[in-house]
């Protein structure tokens, strides 16, 4: 099975702040790799697809990028919605596999 | 509106059975591939079965192979899993989730569309 290990599981930030939030494969997946934000009580929702495509509706200040097996969600200016936990996920193969998840809470 | 429903969810002995259903609407459902995806209590996202547009391809995670079944009913927008021989790490809650395709073929899938959730709870 391939291992999604984001980092950090979970940081502190204020608003405004430019966020970085990490996902290393253990092996090459191509960039079949998916980012899900979910909020407390809530269903997970859709931010970015196959690395780079931000899912309508979501707010440009969201972006993704990658290096080899190393994925990144990168949020420009977080707001007070985006405090939540985020969840990358591969889609190359399966089993289908999500990183452990990083809480984004308020500092 | 575009949405999944999840209901079926509940307490139950371990050793026993229980049948989950989803039913979408606001969307053609026989054109898209669907999944279940669960969720322990406070932890993270498990993905459990898979199952294509016309039910031609159907996967399953280790954890739930053998116990649980995926199926589907295009005549009624609905989605099922049936789910046998529930152990007390089976609790959580469970999501049907609706893929950006049609088929499960690896690569370029993604999940666009997520019920609300049911619980299910096994435990004496």
């Amino acid at each position: 099975d391939i291992q999604m290990t984001q980092s950090p599981s979970s940081l502190s930030a204020s608003v405004g702040d430019r966020v970085t939030i990490t996902c290393r494969a253990s092996q090459d997946i191509y960039n079949y790799l998916n980012w899900y934000q979910q909020k407390p009580g809530k269903a997970p929702n859709l931010l970015i697809f196959a690395t780079y495509n931000l899912q309508s509706g979501v707010p440009s200040r969201f972006s993704g990028t990658e290096s080899g097996t190393d994925f990144t969600l990168i949020i420009s200016s977080v707001q007070p919605e985006d405090f939540a936990t985020y969840y990358c996920q591969q889609s190359y193969i399966t089993p289908i596999t999500f990183g452990q998840g990083t809480r984004l809470e308020i500092k | 509106e575009v949405q999944l429903v999840d209901s079926g969810g509940g307490l139950v002995q371990p050793g026993r059975s229980l049948r989950l259903s989803c039913i979408a609407s606001g969307f053609v459902f026989d054109d898209y591939a669907m999944h279940w995806v669960r969720q322990a209590p406070g932890k993270g996202l498990e993905w459990v079965s898979s199952i294509s547009w016309n039910s031609g391809n159907i996967g399953y995670g280790d954890s739930v192979k053998g116990r649980f079944t995926i199926s589907r009913d295009n005549g009624k927008n609905s989605l099922y899993l049936q789910m046998n021989s529930l152990k007390s790490d089976d609790t959580a809650f469970y999501y049907c989730v609706k893929d950006n395709g049609y088929d499960i073929l690896p690569g370029g899938n993604w999940f666009d569309l997520w019920g609300q959730g049911t619980l299910v709870t096994v435990s004496s």
